[in-house]
């Protein structure tokens, strides 16, 4: 099965670009997805990317995939303090039963 | 407006008790999935059902038990075996798509549980 890992906190001042990174063992996932959750909240589905391409971009998130190395991450420009959350990466394994990572902590400061 | 509900948002429990959280959604979607988050952890998946009257245990079964009686319902009992069960449980709806390949993860807003 797939086994997902994150760094578990980044500080970011407001303005500037935060990156999370996410490494993941299994390759039999077809998407790889990024999940937002904010104080007691459940999670809501961010953005996704397809294994066969290597960058996409939705307005200020750009998500990098390297298939080779296994290595997500998830960009997002002009941070905001709303940006302040958990965030999770995620994939499916072959059975389609999807795999969270740890999640990553993300504090925008002023 | 489709969605995904779970109930109550806050639940006390005397230990000792059984609780029994409760999961409905109206995506017609046919796997569910129920998950305990731990302060600085992430999801742990405790049980889920791919179809109707079929469940399978997840990495953290252990003192819980769940039933699949109809598509839309999911419920997650915490029985008194469960050593450590104060947590925040989330339920998530699964979307399949694209040939069954993708998938798409719909969460509740989460029931906390705290045993007093």
């Amino acid at each position: 099965g797939e086994d997902v890992e994150q760094s578990l906190f980044l500080s970011v001042r407001e303005g500037d670009s935060s990156v999370i990174n996410c490494t993941y063992t299994d390759s039999s996932s077809t998407y790889l997805y990024w999940y937002k959750q904010e104080p007691g909240a459940g999670l809501q589905l961010l953005t996704y990317i397809f294994s066969n391409m290597d960058m996409k971009q939705d307005q200020r998130l750009t998500v990098l995939l390297n298939k080779k190395d296994k290595h997500l991450s998830l960009r997002i420009a002009d941070t905001q303090t709303g940006d302040s959350a958990i965030y999770f990466c995620a994939g499916a394994d072959s059975w389609g039963k999807l795999q969270f990572g740890a999640g990553t902590q993300v504090v925008v400061t002023p | 407006d489709g969605g995904i509900t779970q109930s109550p948002k806050y639940l006390f429990r005397k230990e000792g008790q059984n609780v029994t959280l409760s999961c409905e959604q109206n995506l017609n979607h046919d796997a569910m999935y129920w998950y305990r988050q731990d302060p600085g952890q992430g999801l742990r998946l405790i049980y889920y059902s791919q179809i109707v009257n079929d469940f399978q245990k997840g990495d953290i079964a252990e003192g819980y038990s769940v039933s699949r009686e109809k598509k839309e319902s999911f419920p997650l009992t915490v029985t008194s075996a469960q050593k450590n069960p104060t947590a925040f449980y989330l339920c998530a709806s699964i979307r399949r798509y694209g040939g069954g390949e993708n998938t798409e993860a719909f969460f509740g807003q989460g029931t906390r549980l705290t045993v007093v």
